[in-house]
Order: C-alpha cells, then structure tokens, then sequence
C-alpha cells in the first residue's frame, strides 16, 4: 500500500495563478483532510471531508476549494493563489472510529 | 472549544537527559490525545494515542485529566530524537484533529 500520496511534491506559483493539490489513499479511509503547515503556527486544518461527495470548512479554509468527486481523493484547489498561501500542505486521512490519522509527505508551495 | 497549548517552541536537552515535551489541552468533553513526530522534511507520523497506554521508542505520555495535560516524556534523550513533536486533539462525533504549535526537540551530543 502507498499509503497517503500527495502531488506535486513542489510548486513555485506567480500571485495570481491558480493549482490543484491532488491526495490520494488506497486505505479505504472515509476521512480525509487538508492541513497547511508554517513555522510557529503549527498545523491548521483548511478543509475536511468526512465522505465522498462531501466537504467542510475549517479552520482557515479563505483562499481555497476542495472537492472529493471519488472517496480515494481529496482536491485541494487554489484560485487566486497569494503570498500568504506560501506553506508546506499536509493531507491526512483515517477511517471512522477511534482510528489514528495518516499523512502524505506534505506538498512544498511558495507564491511569488 | 478545541485547543491544544505547547507552551515550549524549542526544548535542547544534553544526550541522556531526561525530556518532558508539554502539552495542555482544552476541551468540556473526553477527548482522545495524540503525540505525532516530523522528523526533518518527513511526514507527521503517530507516536503515540492516550488510549493505546504503551512506550514507543522510549516515550510514553499520560493523560491527566485533572490537569488537562498530556506530557511526553522519555527519561534518556537518545540524538534520534532530535524532531518536531505535536500533540493533538480529537473530540468526539468524528471532529478533526486539532494540534499544538509543536515542540522542537534538539538533542545535543
């Protein structure tokens, strides 16, 4: 099993430009998440599914767009990327119950 | 609400010293907690959940309900250890994690 796989690895963005984060898990896993990582801010859920064809908002989701057409994938979608979206983007998931979550090896995103 | 304080953003301890990583949590509910490492430019990977009560490379962590905290400790800090430590919240109904600021660790030789 590959586990959590999150492409592309790296991006460099102009502002203004637009990208699509893709996640991917062959766990079967019903939850899905997007997390961005920055220094001294920890980890801050933007968006979450609980189940395909459905999304939520968390706790920083201004500035981008999730869809989960099919339950292995979790898009994560950026307009009108900024300066401000410069972060390292971590997708997680993890099946129902008192279940732990597991994370891709994280998506290195800077906009100029 | 749901909040996770790592009070400490950089903890150094001497190889063979004994480490305690803070966590103090917030929450009205039973939560479950979690401790996840990222060792350098990897993924976060579980390290240890309260409900599991086992040691995972020397750690363990006990939830304090009394206190809300759930510290990590290891009585000798192994240069392995050096990482990011993030301890995590999950409330119930199936709500999302929530993490700390983390907790650098740097072990020195």
């Amino acid at each position: 099993n590959a586990g959590v796989t999150q492409t592309p690895k790296f991006r460099v963005l102009k502002t203004g430009q637009s990208m699509t984060l893709l996640c991917a898990q062959d766990m079967n896993h019903e939850y899905m998440y997007w997390y961005r990582q920055d220094p001294g801010m920890g980890l801050r859920l933007i968006h979450y599914s609980v189940g395909e064809g459905t999304t939520a908002k968390g706790e920083v989701p201004d500035g981008y767009n999730v869809s989960r057409l099919k339950k292995q994938n979790f898009l994560l979608g950026l307009e009108s990327a900024a300066p401000s979206q410069t972060s390292v983007y971590f997708c997680a998931s993890r099946r129902t119950g008192w279940t732990e979550a597991f994370f891709g090896q994280g998506t290195r995103l800077t906009v100029v | 609400a749901q909040r996770v304080t790592q009070p400490e953003k950089l903890l150094s301890v001497f190889k063979g010293a004994p480490v305690e990583l803070k966590c103090n949590y917030s929450y009205s509910g039973s939560p479950e907690l979690f401790w996840y490492v990222q060792y350098s430019r990897q993924r976060l990977q579980l390290l240890l959940r309260h409900i599991s009560r086992e040691s995972i490379k020397g750690f363990t962590a006990d939830l304090n309900k009394g206190e809300t905290s759930f510290h990590l400790k290891k009585p000798f800090a192994q240069e392995e250890d050096s990482a990011m430590y993030y301890c995590a919240l999950r409330g119930s109904g199936n709500t999302p994690l929530v993490f700390g600021k983390g907790t650098r660790l740097s072990v020195i030789a």
